[in-house]
């Protein structure tokens, strides 16, 4: 059975650009959650989503970060703009339902420069 | 509110020697507990669940079991292995409104 699949892995852009990330869920997976971590921490939620509703997006800067889920399979998490404190590992994770274990994908690694 | 309180790292063990890595949780109701391991470079897997009280999760060697009077889910191995070196991260689900609550997580130094 494939794993959550993100892409790109590694993405480096200059302050002020957008960027977007994209992620497959587990097939069948329900909940698809958007993570971010620093360097050294825990992840941090982003958004979660059960099915195509965002049911749990309070920690989403929305001012620069949108996220979709159209028809509750891939998801796309966006900033427009970058700012250097961007900079992180943006994971994206999807579970069966919203209680059961989640599952991640490898991430892809932001460098705003 | 709910929480996961891991014991700091890094915790640094010769190979072979037992390993434990504290948690403890804040939280109401009958939360599920889950311990992830995270490789350098990678994302976190999943290493093993306990749903219940009294349950026991293991794989890879990894044991945890759900404490429901004290409020723990301790991580143990009873011989590392230099391949073991990551951080790991215990996490609750709380069944309110199903948020994953995660620990700071500890970082464990395998040394040959």
């Amino acid at each position: 059975e494939a794993g959550v699949v993100q892409s790109p892995r590694y993405k480096i852009i200059e302050k002020k650009q957008p960027v977007a990330f994209w992620c497959n869920p587990i097939s069948g997976h329900n909940t698809l959650y958007w993570y971010l971590q620093n360097l050294g921490q825990g992840p941090e939620l982003l958004i979660r989503y059960e099915n195509e509703e965002a049911v749990d997006d309070s920690q989403l800067p929305k001012d620069r970060f949108s996220a979709e889920r159209l028809k509750g399979v891939d998801s796309t998490l966006k900033i427009q703009p970058a700012e250097l404190g961007d900079s992180a590992v943006y994971l994206c994770a999807s579970s069966l339902s919203g209680y059961a274990e989640a599952f991640f994908g490898q991430g892809t690694r932001l460098t705003v420069v | 509110g709910d929480s996961v309180t891991q014991m700091e790292g890094p915790v640094t063990l010769s190979e072979e020697a037992f390993l434990t890595i504290n948690c403890t949780y804040t939280a109401t109701g009958y939360p599920s507990l889950f311990w992830y391991v995270q490789y350098p470079g990678e994302g976190l897997q999943l290493l093993l669940k306990a749903t219940k009280a009294d349950d026991k999760g293991s794989n890879k060697g990894f044991e945890a079991t759900y404490r429901k009077e004290t409020t723990s889910f301790h991580l143990e191995k009873g011989s590392v292995q230099v391949s073991d070196s990551a951080v790991y991260f215990c996490a609750l689900l709380t069944p309110s409104n199903y948020q994953l609550i995660w620990g700071a997580g500890t970082k464990l130094i395998i040394k040959p």
